[in-house]
């Protein structure tokens, strides 16, 4: 079974620049969650979709950040217009049902903004 | 405000030997506890877990043991092997909610 997914691996833009980021989480898992990791803090929550409805966004840091998960598939995370402090690693992790404790994720998308 | 702490950024243990890895969190809503493995250039991998109405899990060679009253939680890894070097990251989450609450990772190197 495939697990998540994410793309790109790497992206590297210019302050000012928008960046999309895709997610593909496992094949029936209805729980999606971004999150974040600043170079050497914690790994930060985002947000929380269950299918295509957002269920908690308290951690999305501003409205230059727009996730979205269409149809309840792959999610996709906009950056616009990117900042220096945007930097970072972006994680997806995908979750078959809310009591399931276990969140899968996927490999992250290095985010550098110059 | 960081719920969940830990406080080693880096430890080294020969292989073979017990490695112990800690973690604190101020939220006392908190009642489910998580460990994760993260290699380079992957993502984070489940570990092993612990609810808090136990104060002890066992996997094979790992064990995460909690201890409410001091808010602390911490995985002991025996015996350590090569293969175990990563950084391992402390999480916890809460029946109200989905979200988890990670520490900022302890880094293991296990020295052949």
């Amino acid at each position: 079974e495939a697990g998540v997914t994410q793309f790109p691996s790497h992206s590297v833009i210019e302050k000012g620049q928008t960046v999309t980021l895709r997610c593909d989480p496992i094949s029936g898992h209805d729980n999606l969650y971004w999150y974040r990791r600043v170079m050497g803090k914690e790994i930060k929550f985002l947000l929380h979709f269950v299918k295509e409805s957002k269920q908690d966004e308290s951690g999305m840091p501003n409205n230059r950040f727009l996730a979205e998960r269409t149809g309840g598939t792959y999610s996709t995370l906009k950056v616009q217009p990117a900042e220096l402090e945007d930097s970072g690693v972006y994680f997806c992790a995908s979750s078959q049902d809310l009591n399931s404790h276990e969140q899968f994720f996927g490999p992250g998308t290095r985010l550098t903004v110059l | 405000d960081q719920q969940v702490k830990q406080n080693s950024p880096s430890l080294s243990v020969q292989e073979g030997r017990i490695s112990i890895l800690n973690c604190d969190y101020t939220n006392s809503m908190f009642d489910y506890f998580l460990w994760y493995k993260k290699y380079p250039a992957e993502g984070p991998t489940f570990l092993i877990s612990i609810s808090s109405i136990k104060d002890k899990n066992e996997d094979g060679r790992f064990t995460v043991f909690l201890n409410k009253s001091a808010k602390h939680l911490s995985l002991h890894i025996v015996p350590s092997q090569p293969g175990d070097s990563a950084v391992y990251f402390c999480a916890a989450s809460s029946l109200t909610g989905n979200q988890f609450y990670f520490g900022t990772g302890t880094s293991l190197t296990v020295i052949p």
